[in-house]
């Protein structure tokens, strides 16, 4: 597609319950980013894909979470058991990779805006 | 690993005035680029400019201009005639050429611009 889109744009869910967070990059980007942004917080990495690479996790807080790649094109963040500190925006990103595709820097989704209540 | 520092948490100018927004990083990295983002409200993440550090010149599209200094570890972002719609969170971020290539944010500066 034209950009990075992310579903749902906004979610509200009840504490405990399983979150799915869609990401679907531009065509042909084969790095995919999953950040999160707390309320006026920067971007914090949460977990990186790149082909068919096995996916840094470095970043994921807990073993609630958890994200995958499905044919190296749509990715699925889900969040288990959800918390109310799981209440944050959580942002999608894509890029090409290596060489002088790093320096186009990554194309952002709009985020999905997750609430627990 | 990679840190960066934005020391100004907010920044209020005058619309048409000149803003400069700091950013100061620490990467083990020797070959890297530097960006920055801007986020309105709308909560999209915008690529404002970009730095080759292997580059000595200043990169400027516009009325955005950066001053580079490698040795300091600075890139500090320059909005001339600044306008209602730069209004927004400004983040800077580096990003290396090797490994993961992930970049790394600082926890950015709120901008506002008034008429």
């Amino acid at each position: 597609g034209a950009g990075v889109s992310q579903s749902p744009s906004n979610k509200v869910t009840e504490k405990g319950k399983d979150v799915e967070l869609r990401c679907d990059p531009i065509s042909g980007h084969t790095a995919l980013y999953w950040y999160r942004q707390s309320l006026g917080q920067g971007l914090e990495f949460l977990i990186y894909f790149q082909g068919n690479s096995a996916p840094d996790k470095s970043g994921l807080p807990s073993d609630r979470f958890s994200a995958e790649r499905t044919g190296g094109s749509v990715s699925t963040l889900t969040i288990q058991r959800t918390q109310q500190e799981d209440s944050a925006v959580y942002l999608c990103a894509s890029s090409l990779a290596g060489g002088t595709w790093i320096g186009y820097g990554y194309t952002f989704g709009s985020g999905t805006r997750l609430t627990v209540v | 690993a990679q840190t960066v520092t934005q020391s100004q948490p907010e920044m209020s100018v005058q619309e048409a005035e000149t803003v400069t927004l700091s950013c100061t990083y620490d990467t083990s990295e020797s070959n890297y680029y530097l960006f920055w983002y801007k986020q309105p409200p709308s909560r999209q993440m915008i690529l404002v400019i970009r730095q080759e550090a292997y580059k000595q010149q200043n990169a400027t599209e516009n009325r955005f201009s950066v001053n580079f200094q490698k040795a300091a570890k600075s890139f500090s972002l320059k909005i001339s005639d600044s306008q209602l719609g730069d209004t927004a969170m400004y983040f800077c971020a580096p990003r290396p050429i090797q490994g993961a290539q992930k970049l790394v944010f600082g926890q950015g500066t709120r901008l506002t611009i008034n008429p």
